[in-house]
């Protein structure tokens, strides 16, 4: 069966500090990409990275790093130096098969005080 | 402006009363889809489009129907809706891409239902 795990369901930290959202996934597949969705106050969702299985090298756009490890089966997320802006659910999602489909974790709400 | 229109965005309605929730996209995408979103949940596919009269079931396509005559356009009906369809509802299309599970999802605004 394919999965995704946030257990972090809410989190709150104060601006400027650093924050990591877990991410667990489980699939058979030996190809799959995993990606992070932010979903703003607004309510849009909003495309932030999307890696394959294959390419492990952590990515750091900005504020935002992403460490992928397929031996723990996580792809997690860090903001450094928080911002209010940052405040969102962040939905992690995995992808495999033929279907298209994404399989999204339970998300996790982030929120960023001043 | 490449994008996805949902529309309505807000809609309260009643219980068996036809409804249908329209979807169009102007980035030439084959691929089209709809989500629910509920708490706890995350969001689950309903039903998804590979072209134009290509259709097939997500995870959680029972009460809904869907068509895809222009590739432009995949409408989400709901012929008889129930208090279990009050959702978050997104549409999203993409590329196809020939890769499995590579396909990044372009997402309209949402369409909030409610079904008393």
């Amino acid at each position: 069966a394919q999965k995704v795990t946030q257990a972090q369901t809410e989190i709150s930290v104060v601006e400027k500090e650093d924050v990591t959202l877990d991410c667990v996934y489980e699939t058979r597949d030996t190809t799959y990409y995993l990606f992070w969705y932010k979903q703003p106050p607004s309510g849009e969702l909003v495309f932030l990275i999307r890696r394959n299985s294959f390419d492990e090298q952590n990515e750091i756009s900005g504020r935002y790093s992403w460490n992928f490890q397929k031996s723990t089966s996580s792809f997690n997320f860090t903001i450094t130096a928080s911002q209010v802006v940052d405040s969102a659910v962040y939905f992690c999602a995995l992808g495999s098969g033929n279907t298209g489909k994404l399989i999204f974790g339970q998300g996790t709400t982030l929120q960023v005080k001043p | 402006e490449a994008q996805v229109t949902q529309n309505p965005r807000y809609l309260i309605t009643v219980t068996g009363k036809k409804l249908t929730v329209t979807c169009s996209q102007n980035m030439n995408h084959e691929y089209m889809s709809w989500y629910r979103q509920d708490p706890g949940l995350g969001l689950r596919q309903i039903y998804y489009s590979m072209n134009v009269e290509v259709t097939d079931k997500g995870d959680v396509p029972e009460g809904y129907k869907v068509s895809r005559k222009e590739k432009r356009n995949f409408p989400l009906i709901l012929e008889s809706p129930s208090p279990n369809q009050t959702s978050l509802y997104f549409c999203a299309s993409s590329r196809q891409s020939t890769v499995s599970g590579a396909n990044v999802l372009t997402f309209g605004a949402g369409s909030r239902l409610t079904v008393l």
